[in-house]
């Protein structure tokens, strides 16, 4: 059972270009999150999925996208990256039921030049 | 909207109890949740109070009030592992799957 994994862990852009940040989660929640922290700001919210084929807005969505692929997967696309969204992100789930636990992945690292 | 205010830093000694406020302005919450995260890891998940009151859970306890907007973590007999940052987060009532979190209380535990 290897929890919320995430790809790649670091990662480093030039304006302008894309990614996509992959998340897995092998617990069969029904949630999943995407947040980005930022030093000094805790935790913010970018996109969820409640369920399989649903997507979100959070606090911050601007400048993302984001896809349920299946209820294991849950993917952020920059399409355009900038300086701006040089940050940690973190992906996470949350069990039907268990209404407050959020399980998060490792982060993943990404710095945009 | 949520906002929820923490000490950007609190220091303490080895076996020492150290209480982490948290403060909040919301339009509706669900309770209040506290998460552990040590530099450069993921956050975990510590504790939560849907009521009013205090919540133990080993050395951590968990405390809300929201008559007074207000809630805490205290943490008693510290250890050295225990230096990490410290967030409350609130779950939306108007829409139960937004999180919102503090910015985060850094806890240094001295020897």
């Amino acid at each position: 059972n290897a929890g919320v994994t995430q790809t790649p862990k670091f990662q480093v852009l030039k304006t302008g270009q894309s990614m996509t940040l992959q998340c897995a989660q092998d617990m069969n929640h029904n949630s999943m999150y995407w947040y980005r922290q930022d030093p000094g700001m805790g935790l913010r919210l970018i996109y969820y999925s409640a369920s399989e084929g649903t997507t979100d807005k959070g606090e911050v969505p601007n400048g993302y996208n984001v896809s349920r692929l299946n209820k294991r997967e849950f993917s952020l696309r920059l399409e355009s990256a900038a300086p701006s969204q040089t940050s940690v992100y973190f992906c996470a789930s949350r069990p039907q039921g268990a209404r407050e636990t959020q399980y998060f992945g490792p982060g993943t690292r990404l710095l945009v030049l | 909207g949520q906002s929820l205010e923490q000490p950007s830093e609190v220091t303490a000694v080895e076996g020492a109890i150290v209480q982490i406020n948290c403060t909040y302005q919301t339009s509706g919450f669900y309770g209040l949740s506290w998460y552990q995260q040590h530099d450069g890891g993921a956050p975990t998940f510590l504790s939560y109070n849907a009521l009013d009151g205090l919540e133990e859970t080993g050395r951590f306890s968990s405390f809300l009030s929201r008559s007074d907007s207000y809630g805490y973590l205290l943490l008693q007999e510290l250890q050295m592992k225990d230096s990490a940052s410290y967030f409350c987060a609130v779950r939306d009532a108007g829409n139960f799957n937004k999180f919102y979190f503090g910015s985060g209380t850094k806890l240094n535990v001295k020897p």
